[in-house]
């Protein structure tokens, strides 16, 4: 069985920090995918970032920056200098064998001007 | 270049009776899936769609199903509503058929309240 476990919540920071989300996740299988996505107050689910679970190369996209270990099975997500408009509810997933995605619970991401 | 779309956006229903949802893939996709999201959760698979056929189930009851098109649109029926219904539907669309990698996109979502 796949699980995802995001246990913030909630965080709540001032505009300028930075501020990371962190996923951990637990699979029996060997070759799999990791996302996140965001999700603002409209409802839509916008894609970041796919990692598969053979490149644990970090990745840095502008302000964005994701870190994966494998030996601690987590990936965590990164915002630096933080804006207003990155406040929305961020979700962590992961795919395995069975093909079907799970979805951790998701961090509500406040920033505070 | 269109990204999924969701018809309708908000739907008011009735305890027993049934909804049908719309999907449309983004340009280029053939693969449609469908979310549940309750109120503070993640997204809950209910199933995917390939080549009209339904290839992935989750853990829903068989009141929730669906069709494909072939213009690779989709539907998602509910029969005999519950108030637990009430939620957020995602509809989401790759371009892989389905495969462990594929990047899925999502639409805006349907709001479904049952009364």
């Amino acid at each position: 069985a796949q699980k995802v476990t995001q246990a913030q919540t909630e965080i709540s920071v001032v505009e300028k920090e930075d501020v990371t989300l962190d996923c951990v996740y637990e699979t029996r299988d060997t070759t799999y995918y990791l996302f996140w996505y965001k999700q603002p107050p409209s409802g839509e689910l916008v894609f970041l970032i796919r990692r598969n679970s053979f490149d644990e190369q970090n990745e840095i996209s502008g302000r964005y920056s994701w870190n994966f270990q494998k030996s601690t099975s987590s990936f965590n997500f990164t915002i630096t200098a933080s804006q207003v408009v990155d406040s929305a509810v961020y979700f962590c997933a992961l795919k395995g064998g069975s093909y079907i995605p799970t979805f951790g619970r998701g961090t509500s991401l406040i920033v505070h001007p | 270049d269109a990204g999924v779309t969701q018809s309708p956006t908000h739907l008011i229903k009735t305890r027993g009776q049934q909804v049908t949802l719309r999907c449309s893939p983004k340009s280029g996709h053939d693969t449609v899936s469908w979310y549940q999201q309750a109120l503070g959760q993640g997204p809950q698979f209910i199933f995917q769609y390939y080549e009209e056929e339904e290839r992935q189930r989750g853990n829903f009851p068989d009141r929730f199903s669906g069709h494909q098109f072939p213009n690779y649109s989709s539907e998602l029926n509910v029969n005999a509503l519950l108030l637990g219904d009430s939620a957020l539907y995602l509809c989401a669309s790759s371009s892989q058929g389905g495969r462990r990698g594929d990047t899925q996109y999502f639409g805006p979502g349907t709001r479904l309240t049952v009364l």
